[in-house]
């Protein structure tokens, strides 16, 4: 069964740091492109950042670039978001998701996990 | 950027009804076009990728269709436990975007 399973979040103030984690099993991780989507409090899904199976490459939205890191580690079968100058609108629930494995699904999020709360408050 | 525009925001409608949501693609995604089901409390569900592809487990009285750049989510017999939120997603480039959502209420 797959498994995602998020933690890192919390209370965090306007300008520090927080970092995400995600353990990933059930499936070959090494294999899939990994991603992390946000949801603000009774609000949509936004896509927040997409890493390759090696970690070479990695993708952001504009809101995020230059705050937001994604990173892997294979060995480990997990998923990092490492989020700096976080601001109040950065308050949302955190998914860890997978990427689909084919060239149809390959940028759809076939598997989520539970979330992870970050509130961005003074 | 493309932008995905969903419709309607909410929908009531009653046990055994057929109920359509629709996604309005600002530009041609070629049928890269994902369907999610948000139960409360819960985490997206993928339902549907490549506009009319099940995903493995979905009941079939979900389908996808599409029309130029118009995608639809139809739910026919509807059970209570279709009740959520549905999202549709453009998985054709960077940056990935979301519809914004619809409220699905069972009567």
């Amino acid at each position: 069964e797959v498994q995602l399973v998020e933690s890192g979040g919390g209370l965090v103030q306007p300008g520090r740091s927080l970092k995400l984690s995600c353990a990933a099993s059930g499936f070959t991780f090494s294999n899939y492109y990994m991603a992390w989507v946000r949801q603000a409090p009774k609000k949509g899904l936004e896509w927040v950042a997409t890493i390759s199976t090696s970690g070479s490459r990695t993708y952001y939205p504009d809101s995020v670039k230059g705050r937001f890191t994604i990173s892997r580690d294979n060995a480990k079968s997990s998923l990092y978001l490492q989020m700096n100058s976080l601001k109040s609108e950065d308050t949302a629930t955190y998914y860890c998701a997978r990427h689909g494995a084919t060239v149809v699904t390959g940028d759809v999020m076939d598997a989520w996990g539970q979330g992870a709360s970050v509130t961005v408050s003074s | 950027d493309i932008q995905m525009t969903q419709s309607p925001a909410s929908l009531s409608a009653s046990l055994g009804e057929t109920v359509s949501i629709e996604c309005l693609a600002s530009e041609d995604i070629y049928s890269n076009l994902a369907w999610y089901q948000q139960k409360p409390g819960k985490s997206p569900q993928l339902l549907i990728y490549y506009a009319s592809s099940l995903q493995d487990g979905v009941p079939s009285r979900f389908s996808g269709s599409e029309s130029g750049t118009q995608y639809s989510l139809e739910i026919n017999s509807l059970q209570p436990e279709d009740e959520g939120d549905y999202f549709c997603q453009q998985s054709y480039k960077f940056p990935l975007t979301f519809g914004s959502g619809t409220k699905l209420e069972i009567k």
